[in-house]
């Protein structure tokens, strides 16, 4: 099983829609992100949680928000899908040292018709 | 605010040969984290190489190699012998050290295709 799970992997969704991504992850880090990625972009921090009791945001926060349920779970939630949020996002955990990778889960590719 | 900016949307290399995929960063820390990030078509993201700033040696991983040129904030890839197996898209990406867990923070990315 991947050390970070991210559920669903594709997601079709209609505009005004809520939609939920999910991310559980297994490597006992405390640190986890979210991030999209669109074309000609990059990767773009949407919000991150230091801990349970610790959630900021990112860069392009607007229209997302996010709930740390555990220590293993972090999700994303879009209240309400418009198309230009149609992308690929990506759940990451890491450890507290600065020096260590991110590691990310497989990515959920959503797209809102 | 650190950037990050990689200024080859698009790069082409021959099997065997050797490519170097630039990357430039802005930040006014001197304690910092670099990575490069490769992503294939199966969309997964994996670490290629990383570098930390106090140190002035080059990081190598098998193939892959960086430069890293602390005052000139420039943290290039290079990879030797090309398989076909290297094209995918690369990130390079930035993490401060002054507050650890601090997230990532990627540059554009630069598609590499590698032909036979």
């Amino acid at each position: 099983d991947a050390d970070v799970t991210q559920t669903p992997r594709n997601r079709i969704t209609k505009t005004g829609k809520r939609i939920m991504l999910e991310c559980s992850q297994t490597k006992g880090h405390d640190r986890m992100y979210w991030y999209r990625q669109d074309p000609g972009l990059g990767l773009r921090l949407i919000y991150y949680s230091f801990d349970v009791k610790d959630i900021n945001k990112g860069e392009i926060s607007d229209g997302y928000s996010v709930s740390r349920q555990a220590q293993a779970k972090f999700s994303l939630s879009l209240e309400s899908a418009i198309p230009n949020q149609t992308a690929l996002y990506f759940c990451a955990t890491s450890s507290g040292g600065a020096h260590t990778e991110a590691f990310f889960g497989q990515g959920t590719r959503l797209t809102v018709v | 605010a650190q950037t990050v900016t990689q200024s080859q949307p698009e790069m082409s290399v021959q099997e065997a040969e050797t490519v170097t995929l630039s990357c430039t960063y802005d930040t006014s820390e001197s304690d910092y984290y670099l990575f490069w990030y490769k992503q294939p078509p199966s969309r997964q993201m994996i670490l290629v190489i990383r570098q930390e700033a106090y140190k002035q040696q080059n990081a190598t991983e098998n193939r892959f190699s960086v430069n890293f040129q602390k005052a000139a904030k420039s943290f290039s890839l290079k990879i030797s012998d090309s398989q076909l197996g290297d094209a995918a898209m690369y990130f390079c990406a930035y993490r401060s050290g002054v507050q650890a867990g601090t997230a990532l923070i990627f540059g554009k990315g630069t598609t590499l295709s590698v032909s036979s």
